[in-house]
């Protein structure tokens, strides 16, 4: 299957600082990305959809201004968690399809702890 | 709205057999996956149904029926490493991912 690469795995910051997750499709081209954020012991939750070349799609209740996606190309998207607090730490994961109707293949998450 | 509903958690036995059912309401139908999550890890592929009827793969079939809004994962021949949690993700009309809150299975030997 495809593969999702997502950089880093973990991550401790301190509060007030930004982060930077990195998702690349190692061998297709996503014209669309997702990235999820998961709770302990709780489904996926949708953040946003990130479109290549085009500003990314928010869910409900996400503050866009807090967590900024960017799709510069079709092999890369990147969240960034800004001014990071602790109630930010949580399991972030992003997703690619080949195309519409197929599967998701998941990146490896990244685990987020803000001190 | 959209809904998708699955048993929180499910017991069984090392060797056994286990159906995980998963029921949906959804905007549309564009295909049923059940994904495997282990704890701390991102899920992994299991299997798609977007036809009725029963799909295998080895250890794992997936049964369908769009008009009952119903699916199943079925594991047969439980293994220790098959405890994770297993979550039923339906895509609607718009082809976005709906996700159910996820089976937690635990296997004892």
């Amino acid at each position: 299957g495809a593969v999702v690469s997502q950089h880093p795995s973990w991550v401790i910051c301190k509060s007030g600082t930004s982060v930077k997750i990195e998702c690349r499709s190692l061998d297709f081209q996503a014209t669309t990305m997702f990235w999820y954020r998961q709770f302990p012991k709780q489904s996926l939750m949708l953040m946003a959809t990130s479109n290549e070349g085009s500003k990314a799609t928010y869910e409900q209740g996400v503050e866009k201004d807090k967590f900024l996606i960017n799709h510069a190309s079709l092999t890369l998207s990147t969240l960034t968690v800004t001014s990071a607090h602790p109630e930010d730490s949580s399991f972030y994961i992003c997703s690619a399809s080949l195309s519409e109707g197929t599967e998701a293949f998941f990146g490896q998450g990244t685990r987020l702890t803000v001190v | 709205g959209q809904n998708i509903d699955q048993p929180t958690e499910m017991t069984a036995t090392e060797g056994a057999i286990v159906q995980i059912n998963c029921t949906y309401q959804t905007s549309g139908f564009n295909g049923l996956f059940w994904y495997q999550q282990h704890a701390g890890e991102a899920p992994t592929f299991l299997s798609y149904n977007v036809l009725d009827g029963l799909e295998e793969k080895g250890r794992f079939s997936s049964f369908l029926s769009r008009s009952k809004g119903y699916s199943y994962l079925l594991l047969k021949e439980l293994q220790m490493k098959d405890s994770a949690s297993y979550l039923c993700a339906v895509k609607d009309s718009n082809y976005q991912l709906i996700w159910g809150a996820g089976t937690k299975l635990i296997i004892k030997p």
